[in-house]
């Protein structure tokens, strides 16, 4: 059963402390892409990393926000310190080598910050 | 820059009707055209997508119409049912990074 795996499905935190998310992607996918989810910007594109590369972080505020992917298997989104402004769900898309790919997401992380 | 319009945001319609969503996108560039569907507290998935060199694809009650030179693309789902009832986004893309639409939030009624 081939899918895109995040933890933890919720978070709840105080205001400055530090989140880690996590994503397993789809064995054999190499493009990983992080989205943030909120009712008032919708899908908005964060980070996006191609063979384990960043390619694209132009989506994350870079004084708190930061993400790698130390395997294959592993990628990772951190704040630090959140801010209640940080509360949305975080997904995690995995796709395909190549160009217009589908993007598998993952069920993603409910983040509230308090 | 990159913008994927929307509408409606929200539709309802009675079981066994059709339901039309519609994007518009600004990129020239744009090439390829998924459209995903989100149910409460999962992640979007894939439905349909269509490909800059097609006008139109069908999957079963789902189909995609693109037109470029109006840079417009619909969704069509018919003979509606409540399992339809979710969030439904368009996107587009001309390189890795899909720019998705605001959502249509969809209901049938039974």
């Amino acid at each position: 059963d081939a899918r895109v795996t995040q933890t933890p499905r919720h978070k709840v935190t105080e205001m400055g402390q530090e989140v880690t998310m996590r994503c397993q992607p789809i064995l054999g996918h190499n493009t990983v892409f992080w989205y943030r989810q909120t009712m008032m910007q919708g899908l908005e594109l964060l980070a996006y990393f191609r063979n384990r590369a960043p390619l694209d972080d132009s989506g994350m505020p870079k004084d708190r926000f930061s993400a790698e992917m130390p395997d294959a298997t592993l990628a990772t989104l951190k704040i630090q310190p959140s801010e209640p402004r940080d509360s949305a769900v975080y997904f995690c898309a995995s796709g395909l080598p190549g160009l217009n790919t589908e993007a598998f997401f993952g069920q993603g992380t409910r983040l509230t910050v308090v | 820059g990159e913008n994927v319009e929307q509408h409606p945001s929200t539709l309802s319609v009675q079981e066994g009707d059709s339901a039309v969503i519609k994007c518009t996108y600004s990129d020239s560039a744009s090439n390829y055209f998924p459209w995903y569907k989100q149910e409460l507290g999962k992640g979007p998935q894939l439905i349909i997508d269509i490909r800059s060199n097609v006008g139109e694809k069908k999957d079963q009650r789902i189909a995609v119409t693109l037109n470029k030179t109006a840079k417009h693309f619909s969704l069509h789902i018919t003979e509606t049912q409540p399992e339809d009832s979710a969030v439904y986004f368009c996107a587009a893309t001309g390189t890795y990074k899909y720019i998705f639409g605001t959502g249509t939030r969809l209901k049938v009624l039974a």
